[in-house]
């Protein structure tokens, strides 16, 4: 079975980075598209990009150059940086999959970030 | 980037009614339209794929629909388990972008 799980500190001050890692078990992530997706407090959810199974990477430009995905395939994990967060950055953040077929078929459980000093 | 208008933004229903759920995209998305379910608490659930295609696992009083750019997500008959966060996503153009949720309730 595919699982998700993401992973990482749950405060982060103003200006600094936030750091996350989702590690899969049961699929290679070498294999298909594997994004993160974030919900803001109010039900708004924002596509923040993602890494495919050659290492390419896509980005919400919303982001602008603050965002970076990355990978390590002998641990079947794949991380997110975010650099100058502020506090509209607070929210809840997900990893999840995505095939050709299968958009978004499995997700992380989530991780709550808060931004404040 | 497109934008997909969801309304409505909240409704309270009975048990056994029918509700609907709508997105309206800015801009010509075809059926890559995917409807999401999210509990409290929980990680979103696909529901419906490619606007019309139910996910797996999913209960067959749900459904998806176009119309021209309109796309609908409809309960045929409201069950207590179905309270929750739904969400449509567009992914036929890079930024993926999300409606803004329908909060669905018991009334």
């Amino acid at each position: 079975e595919v699982q998700l799980q993401e992973s990482g500190p749950g405060l982060v001050k103003p200006s600094q980075s936030l750091s996350l890692t989702c590690s899969v078990t049961g699929y290679s992530i070498t294999s298909n598209y594997w994004g993160w997706i974030r919900k803001f407090p109010g039900n708004k959810m924002e596509w923040m990009g993602y890494i495919s199974y050659s290492g390419s990477t896509s980005y919400n430009p919303s982001l602008k150059s603050r965002i970076s995905i990355t990978r390590d395939t002998s641990k079947n994990q794949f991380f997110l940086q975010l650099n100058s967060v502020t506090t509209e950055d607070t929210a809840t953040y997900y990893c999840a999959r995505t095939t050709v077929a299968t958009y978004f078929d499995y997700w992380g459980q989530g991780v709550m970030v808060t931004v404040s000093s | 980037d497109i934008q997909m208008t969801q309304s409505p933004s909240s409704m309270s229903a009975s048990l056994g009614d029918r509700v609907t759920i709508t997105c309206q995209a800015s801009q010509d998305i075809g059926n890559n339209l995917i409807w999401f379910q999210q509990k409290p608490g929980k990680s979103p659930r696909p529901m419906i794929y490619y606007a019309t295609n139910l996910a797996n696992g999913v209960p067959s009083r749900f459904s998806g629909s176009r119309s021209g750019s309109d796309y609908s997500l409809t309960i045929s008959s409201l069950e207590s388990e179905d309270m929750a966060d739904y969400h449509c996503l567009q992914y036929k153009q890079y930024p993926y972008t999300f409606g803004a949720g329908t909060k669905l309730e018991l009334k």
